[in-house]
């Protein structure tokens, strides 16, 4: 079985500071990880995924995440935090879409970044 | 393209009513979920259909039905809702070739 933890609920930043966001799963076989975004009273939108090959991955906005196999962390960086980077995110998981392709993706608990002018 | 798209956006039902919230992609994708957030426990599925013609129960099902009318087309049914049923539901398509879920805008239903 796989799962996702995000630890940290809320992640205050400055505007102009670094932000990252921590995440680390847990399975037995090789997985894809996934950050989305959720602007307030909006549906799910992908920032950036990691299927395979470089485990730095770019994403939307100026984010991006580095797999790290021997940790299992998949944490979202950006080195400059804007305004309109107040959202919340998500983590997943998923080993990958099946026959038929159904896709079984587990979601972290998110993190709501909040960042302070 | 519209990508997914779900109505209604909010409902409020009383205890014991039904309703079914409707929900369509123009992707064509074969495969859509539903799913549900609350505060602090992040999306879990309720019911998804890996293609058309079928449908498979997720983590938290009960209190629901589904139907997969077409392959645009998913429905999410509750028959007698609950109070614990308050909650944002997601209706999402998926992409086997790109591993992605692309999501629509949800609807806000509130039990009373």
């Amino acid at each position: 079985a796989q799962s996702v933890t995000q630890l940290d609920s809320q992640v205050p930043v400055f505007e102009e500071a670094p932000v990252e966001l921590r995440c680390n799963y847990s399975s037995s076989v090789s997985v894809y990880l996934f950050w989305y975004v959720q602007y307030p009273n909006q549906g799910l939108q992908l920032l950036l995924k990691y299927l395979s090959g470089s485990t730095l991955v770019k994403g939307i906005n100026g984010f991006e995440a580095e797999f790290k196999k021997s940790e299992t962390s998949f944490h979202l960086t950006k080195p400059s935090a804007h305004m309109s980077d107040a959202a919340e995110y998500f983590c997943a998981v998923s080993l990958g879409a099946i026959s038929g392709g159904y896709q079984k993706v587990t979601f972290g608990t998110g993190t709501k970044l909040q960042v302070i002018p | 393209n519209a990508g997914v798209t779900q109505t209604p956006k909010f409902q409020v039902l009383k205890t014991g009513q039904s309703m079914t919230l409707q929900c369509a992609q123009d992707m064509n994708h074969n495969s859509m979920y539903w799913y549900r957030q609350d505060p602090g426990m992040g999306l879990r599925l309720i019911y998804y259909s890996a293609s058309e013609g079928t449908t498979d129960k997720g983590e938290v099902p009960n209190g629901y039905n589904v139907s997969r009318l077409n392959k645009r087309e998913f429905s999410l049914r509750l028959e007698s809702a609950a109070p614990s049923q308050t909650s944002v539901y997601f209706c999402a398509s998926g992409s086997w070739l790109s591993n992605e879920q692309f999501f629509g805008p949800g609807t806000r239903l509130t039990v009373l």
